[in-house]
């Protein structure tokens, strides 16, 4: 079955300080894999976007890896803000998705940045 | 553009009403599903579209039921609200850019059945 776990379920970090999200992946066949960030209340945002192919991307101070020999992804958030307080998502996309909906999502990483 | 709406906000329903979830999207994408997401789970697909006139079950399409009239519409019906439909649904619209899919969600309905 095609899954998609991420660790920690939450997490509490002080205002500056840096973090890294995990995702494992089962999904077969890959075809990339996305990193969204939920605020309380709101629609998922994304984030990245990797294929197979791209071993890192950023997006300002988010940072995603990706080493799908492991099947494993990690998002790293860099001088962490009160603003990045919210659930961060890994879904995983099948290859050859035709209707482009797919998608394997994660439960979540839930962030708190404190002052 | 307002990209991606969904109305109502929230809702309470009692068990055995039906109600349908608004979504529309003005960015002219062919793809609009919807999901449900309930605590501690990821996102599940209930039903989506490939454009006007098509659409097909995903993960769990039992009790609810869409149409795609226009590129513009999906709206979702609940036909007979139950607790277990208890949960927050979002909606999302699709486009295919640089050979894969980006997705934009709605901001959400939450939805109590008692």
């Amino acid at each position: 079955k095609n899954q998609v776990e991420q660790s920690p379920q939450s997490l509490i970090i002080l205002e500056g300080k840096n973090c890294t999200l995990q995702c494992n992946y089962t999904v077969s066949p890959f075809s990339n894999l996305r990193w969204y960030k939920q605020d309380t209340g709101r629609g998922p945002v994304s984030l990245t976007i990797m294929t197979f192919s791209e071993n890192t991307k950023s997006n300002g101070r988010y940072t995603a890896t990706l080493d799908a020999d492991t099947k494993q992804s990690s998002l790293h958030i860099t001088a962490s803000q009160l603003s990045d307080s919210a659930s961060y998502i890994c879904v995983v996309s099948l290859m050859n998705n035709n209707a482009g909906n797919m998608l394997t999502f994660g439960g979540g990483t839930r962030l708190m940045v404190k002052p | 553009n307002a990209g991606v709406t969904q109305t109502p906000k929230f809702q309470v329903l009692k068990t055995g009403q039906s109600m349908t979830l608004q979504c529309a999207q003005d960015m002219n994408h062919e793809y609009m599903s919807w999901y449900r997401q309930d605590p501690g789970m990821g996102l599940r697909l209930i039903h989506y579209s490939v454009g006007a006139g098509i659409t097909d079950q995903g993960e769990v399409p039992n009790g609810y039921n869409v149409s795609r009239s226009t590129t513009e519409d999906f709206p979702l019906r609940l036909l007979s609200a139950a607790p277990s439909q208890t949960s927050v649904y979002f909606c999302a619209s699709s486009r295919l850019a640089g050979g894969r899919y980006e997705q934009y969600f709605g901001p959400g309905t939450r939805l109590t059945v008692t």
